[in-house]
């Protein structure tokens, strides 16, 4: 089975300019995540959403980023406009559903972003 | 909101020695806890879960442990190989979905 796919890999930019992230989840998973993680630090979450609904938003720093995920598959997280505390590593995951059991999160392999 | 802490931030020990990590959490409504290895430069991958419900759950040389009075688990790595290390990241999840990662521990196994 395919994995969650995300891109760019990289992607360097100067502070104020605007950058955009793309995530494909595996295929009939439900929930999908967008999580920053610093170096040093845990993954920390920003958005979650259950098909096309946003669940938890509660962590994203609305006056700069958004994410939409329109038809409840494919994901966009944007940032507009960068600061250089926004230079770390965006993990898209995925996973079947959420609820009374949970299930395992897939990770995707990241986007490293750097604001210089 | 959710807090979880992990303990130690590093880890060293010998090849084939056991390594012991600690996640405290403080919400009563997470419910399942994760626990995920992550090499340099690539995504976490689950090592192994566990639910409310269970107090232990062990596969292979990895078993995590949970005590939901105290609202803490670990994980617990016995003979030890340099494959082992990388940093480790404890997890708790509500039924919501919503998960609150520990900040990793770095483990490192001396040949």
């Amino acid at each position: 089975e395919a994995g969650v796919a995300q891109s760019p890999r990289y992607k360097i930019i100067e502070k104020r300019q605007s950058v955009a992230f793309w995530c494909n989840p595996i295929s009939g998973h439900a929930t999908l995540y967008w999580y920053q993680q610093i170096l040093g630090q845990g993954p920390k979450l920003l958005i979650q959403f259950q098909n096309n609904g946003v669940v938890d938003d509660s962590q994203l720093p609305k006056d700069r980023f958004s994410a939409e995920r329109l038809k409840g598959v494919d994901s966009t997280l944007k940032i507009q406009p960068a600061k250089l505390e926004d230079s770390a590593v965006y993990l898209c995951a995925s996973s079947f559903a959420t609820g009374l059991f949970s299930y395992e999160q897939y990770f995707g392999p990241g986007t490293r972003l750097t604001v210089t | 909101g959710e807090n979880v802490e992990q303990h130690p931030s590093t880890l060293s020990v010998q090849e084939g020695d056991s390594a012991v990590i600690k996640c405290t959490y403080s919400d009563s409504a997470s419910n399942y806890f994760p626990w995920y290895k992550q090499e340099l430069g690539k995504r976490p991958q689950l090592i192994i879960d566990i639910r409310s419900n269970v107090g232990e759950k062990k596969d292979q040389r990895i078993a995590v442990t949970l005590n939901k009075t105290a609202k803490h688990f670990s994980l617990h790595i016995t003979e030890t190989q340099p494959e082992d290390s990388a940093v480790y990241f404890c997890a708790a999840r509500t039924n919501a979905g919503k998960s609150t990662f520990g900040d990793g521990t770095t483990l490192t196994v001396k040949p």
